[in-house]
């Protein structure tokens, strides 16, 4: 059964400070989805990291994937208030339903970021 | 832009009362999921659908049935609710392919009292 781990669940940082949510995963997957969630709304896509080695960036955040440790991390840069959300890795497996194929995604408990002055 | 759209935002609903989800999405995807939301586990798959009329089991299918009579709408049904129920609940749908994005709707905040 495949777990997913993200920590820290909870993060309080300062404008302008860096910091790295790690996501752990325990068997094998090449597709890894980080997400947004901001209070009372839904899911906002961020990233969809595809092989190993593979590294995004959007503006203060960067997302990196490593499959032979089997982790992921989002770097959060110079952080603003803004980014104060809720952010979840997901990894993603193949199941094969009905002859065809899907991506089940099975997602971490959320990290819970707030950004303060 | 995709568009996932959950018709019922907030439900009360009485424990024992059949309860309908219902999801649609605009963009011709062949794959939907509902998901359940809670405080410290993330979201966890109950059901998913590949084609119309097809379904699968998520992870946590007890207690839940669903229906897809037409590609773009995914109903979920909670046969008689019950308190552990109370959750939000997440629509998603997804074109075939690996590494497409999954796209979510709003959610349906559902409190059985």
């Amino acid at each position: 059964e495949l777990k997913v781990e993200q920590n820290p669940l909870f993060l309080s940082m300062q404008e302008g400070k860096n910091y790295t949510i790690y996501c752990n995963y325990s068997t094998t997957s090449d597709r890894l989805y980080w997400y947004r969630q901001d209070p009372g709304k839904s899911l906002e896509s961020l990233f969809v990291l595809l092989s190993n080695g593979a590294v995004k960036q959007e503006g203060r955040l960067m997302a990196s994937l490593d499959t032979k440790a089997r982790l992921s991390t989002l770097h959060i840069t110079a952080a603003v208030h803004d980014l104060s959300a809720t952010y979840f890795c997901a990894v993603a497996s193949e199941t094969n339903a009905g002859g065809t194929s899907y991506g089940k995604l099975t997602f971490g408990q959320g990290t819970i970021l707030t950004v303060h002055p | 832009d995709v568009k996932v759209t959950q018709s019922s935002r907030y439900l009360v609903k009485r424990t024992g009362e059949k309860v309908f989800l219902e999801c649609v999405q605009d963009m011709d995807h062949e794959n939907m999921f509902w998901y359940r939301q809670d405080p410290g586990l993330g979201l966890r798959l109950i059901y998913f659908s590949y084609d119309v009329k097809m379904k699968e089991k998520g992870d946590i299918p007890e207690g839940y049935s669903v229906s897809r009579e037409k590609k773009e709408r995914f109903s979920l049904i909670l046969e008689s609710a019950s308190t552990n129920q109370t959750s939000m609940y997440l629509c998603a749908s997804k074109p075939l392919g690996s590494g497409n994005t999954i796209y979510f709707g709003e959610g349906s905040w559902l409190t059985v009292v």
